[in-house]
């Protein structure tokens, strides 16, 4: 298996412009995470989905950032308009269904906004 | 809610010494823990899992974690350090009955000199 697969591995923009960042889960598992990762707060959640169905969104930031998983093997997270503090490494997961799986991570995508 | 401490911002061991790096958690119910390593400009690979059962637990490239459930605390540990064991180490957890996301520790730098 790949792993996780996530797309762009770097991508620099401009504040106020759209970004969007994919994710391609291990195929079989049914959760998917986000995470991001900056110095200031660490690792943490942004949101989660199970079965295509997000489970836990409070972590998301403020309207700006959404996310969608339209199928089993594709996920986006959108950030309108970006802002230098979305600088960050943006990272994706994957889990099966049993609770005592284990979250297998993309290699991340490192976000920088001018 | 759940947390977990990393105590020690960077941890400096010989090589061939043996290394431990900390971590302790709080958490409502029964913990599920994991340690994580993220090398540079890497995603973080899984290490080892606190499941069930016997509170030594061994995982991948000859590192393990005891669990200790007085303490609430589940250190990482290996008999014999290599300067490539040079990286960022997350301690993370999550409930068994609660949601799949992980919450993570601040991470600790492991610098293992030849």
């Amino acid at each position: 298996d790949a792993g996780v697969i996530q797309s762009p591995r770097h991508e620099v923009t401009e504040m106020g412009q759209e970004v969007t960042l994919r994710c391609k889960p291990i195929s079989g598992h049914d959760y998917l995470f986000w995470y991001r990762q900056t110095m200031m707060r660490g690792l943490e959640l942004l949101i989660y989905f199970n079965n295509n169905v997000p489970i836990d969104d409070s972590g998301m930031p403020e309207d700006r950032f959404s996310a969608k998983m339209p199928n089993a093997s594709f996920s986006t997270l959108k950030i309108q308009p970006s802002e230098p503090r979305d600088s960050a490494v943006y990272f994706c997961a994957s889990m099966g269904p049993s609770a005592t799986d284990t979250q297998y991570f993309g290699p991340g995508t490192r976000l920088t906004v001018l | 809610a759940q947390s977990v401490a990393q105590p020690e911002d960077q941890v400096n061991v010989a090589e061939g010494n043996p290394l431990t790096v900390k971590c302790t958690y709080s958490v409502s119910g029964n913990p599920y823990l994991f340690w994580y390593v993220q090398y540079p400009n890497r995603g973080l690979q899984f290490l080892l899992k606190y499941i069930t059962g016997d509170n030594l637990v061994k995982g991948s490239y000859g590192f393990e974690a005891e669990f200790n459930k007085s303490q609430t605390s589940f250190h990482l540990k290996k008999p014999s350090a290599l300067v490539s064991d040079s990286a960022l180490y997350f301690c993370a957890v999550r409930d068994k009955a609660g949601r799949r996301a992980l919450t993570f520790g601040s991470g600790t730098r492991l610098q293992v000199q030849p």
